[in-house]
């Protein structure tokens, strides 16, 4: 099993250009979430799935959307991308709520110029 | 905001000694987790303690957990220099985590 796969591994962008993030998971997982972590910070959440579907806001969602395409699959898309959207996205996924851990892709390291 | 916090943000010890992380939260919760970063790399899970469970233990670490205080600590004993890393507790007080700002670890050999 690959486990959480991203794609890309980096991205330079420009300001005002849209892009997005790919997720995929193959562990059959139900929920599916979407962190950013600047510099020297914990991560903190943008927008998760719960179930195929459904998407919830996170913490800091503005400035994203995001697509639960199927179980497997869970994009994050910018449409006008900031300097403020510097960062290091991770895609994580997990059975379902309750007690369980999440499994971590191994992030997507964007730059906004 | 960040529910948990931790505590130091950065800790440098010698190889063999033991480390001690704390985290502290705001709010009830339903378990507390702790992950491992290593630098450029994603998060790796390392343990779950539930809000019923005191303390709990997995190879060279051990965790406690103090809901009246809303305080968890994380200790590696017989520390190794691969244990390097950033040290993230999580709080799960329903459909998603809550992470911390991370302990950065520096184990020297």
């Amino acid at each position: 099993n690959a486990g959480v796969t991203q794609t890309p591994k980096f991205q330079v962008l420009k300001t005002g250009q849209s892009m997005t993030l790919q997720c995929a998971q193959d562990m059959n997982h139900n929920s599916m979430y979407w962190y950013r972590q600047d510099p020297g910070m914990g991560l903190r959440l943008i927008y998760y799935s719960a179930s195929e579907g459904t998407t919830d806001k996170g913490e800091v969602p503005n400035g994203y959307n995001v697509s639960r395409l199927n179980k497997r699959e869970f994009s994050l898309r910018l449409e006008s991308a900031a300097p403020s959207q510097t960062s290091v996205y991770f895609c994580a996924s997990h059975r379902g709520r309750g007690t369980d851990t999440q499994y971590f892709g191994p992030g997507t390291r964007l730059t906004v110029l | 905001s960040q529910q948990g916090e931790e505590d130091p943000q950065a800790l440098s010890i010698q190889e063999g000694e033991n480390a001690t992380m704390n985290c502290s939260y705001k709010t009830s919760i339903n378990n507390l987790q702790w992950y491992r970063q290593n630098s450029g790399r994603g998060l790796v899970h390392l343990i779950l303690i539930r809000s019923n469970e005191r303390e709990k233990h997995s190879g060279r670490l051990r965790v406690t957990l103090d809901t009246s205080k809303k305080s968890s600590s994380l200790l590696i004993t017989a520390s190794r220099a691969a244990d390097t890393a950033s040290y993230f507790c999580a709080t799960d007080a329903g459909n998603m985590l809550t992470f911390g700002g991370g302990t950065r670890l520096m184990v020297k050999p």
